[in-house]
């Protein structure tokens, strides 16, 4: 079985803080992706990693960054953090090919304070 | 920009009834398309993927269909269960197959 771990369920920090979400695959997937989901605006993708080292920016990126520095991590980083990034933080990841599925770890809830 | 809508956006039903969500989306230069289940606070579960040459793809009590030309899937769920009570997500890929373009997913409350 496909198995996306994320290191945290719940988190709590203070505005300002340097936050890191780490996510790890098992499957040797190219593909790895961060989503925030948010009521009333759905699932919207952060950035997402073709490669090791490689990156590309989602639909959303400001006030986030990422490393992938081996394949089967994908980090999240809040550089500063604020209260309007209190969300449900989901990582993915997908093997190459339209036939693969894209596999998703069971989320970080994040709250600012 | 592919945009996806699901259509209805809540639907409450007596167990043993038949469920039919549908899922909407404006271009059909798609690779594939994917429903996902998720529970209150969890995670994405992937129910059925679809490649663009299927008509449709079926596992146990879910069947789904998809009609390229005119934009659209429907996942068919049989025989209703308390248990299948979740949200319900269509997604498609983007033109270079990476990113998924997600709908804003159908709650189904299914009544014991």
């Amino acid at each position: 079985d496909v198995k996306v771990t994320q290191s945290s369920r719940y988190l709590v920090k203070r505005t300002g803080e340097k936050v890191f979400l780490e996510c790890v695959q098992d499957m040797d997937h190219e593909n790895m992706f961060w989503y925030r989901q948010d009521p009333g605006l759905g699932l919207r993708l952060i950035y997402f990693s073709y490669d090791v080292k490689m990156k590309e920016k989602g639909d959303i990126p400001e006030g986030y960054s990422v490393s992938r520095e081996k394949k089967e991590r994908f980090s999240l980083i809040l550089e500063s953090a604020s209260t309007n990034q209190t969300s449900m933080y989901l990582c993915a990841s997908r093997g190459l090919g339209s036939q693969e599925t894209q596999y998703f770890g069971p989320g970080t809830r994040l709250l600012v304070l | 920009k592919q945009e996806v809508t699901q259509i209805p956006a809540a639907l409450s039903v007596p167990e043993g009834e038949n469920l039919v969500l549908n899922c909407s989306f404006t271009d059909s230069a798609i690779y594939n398309l994917q429903w996902f289940r998720q529970d209150p606070g969890k995670g994405l579960t992937s129910l059925l993927l679809i490649q663009s040459s299927q008509r449709e793809q079926t596992s146990g009590r879910l069947n789904a269909s998809l009609d390229k030309s005119s934009g659209r899937s429907t996942l068919y769920i049989a025989a209703s269960q308390p248990g299948d009570s979740a949200t319900y997500l269509c997604a498609v890929p983007d033109s270079n197959d990476y990113k998924l373009s997600f709908g804003a997913g159908t709650t189904v409350t299914v009544r014991a």
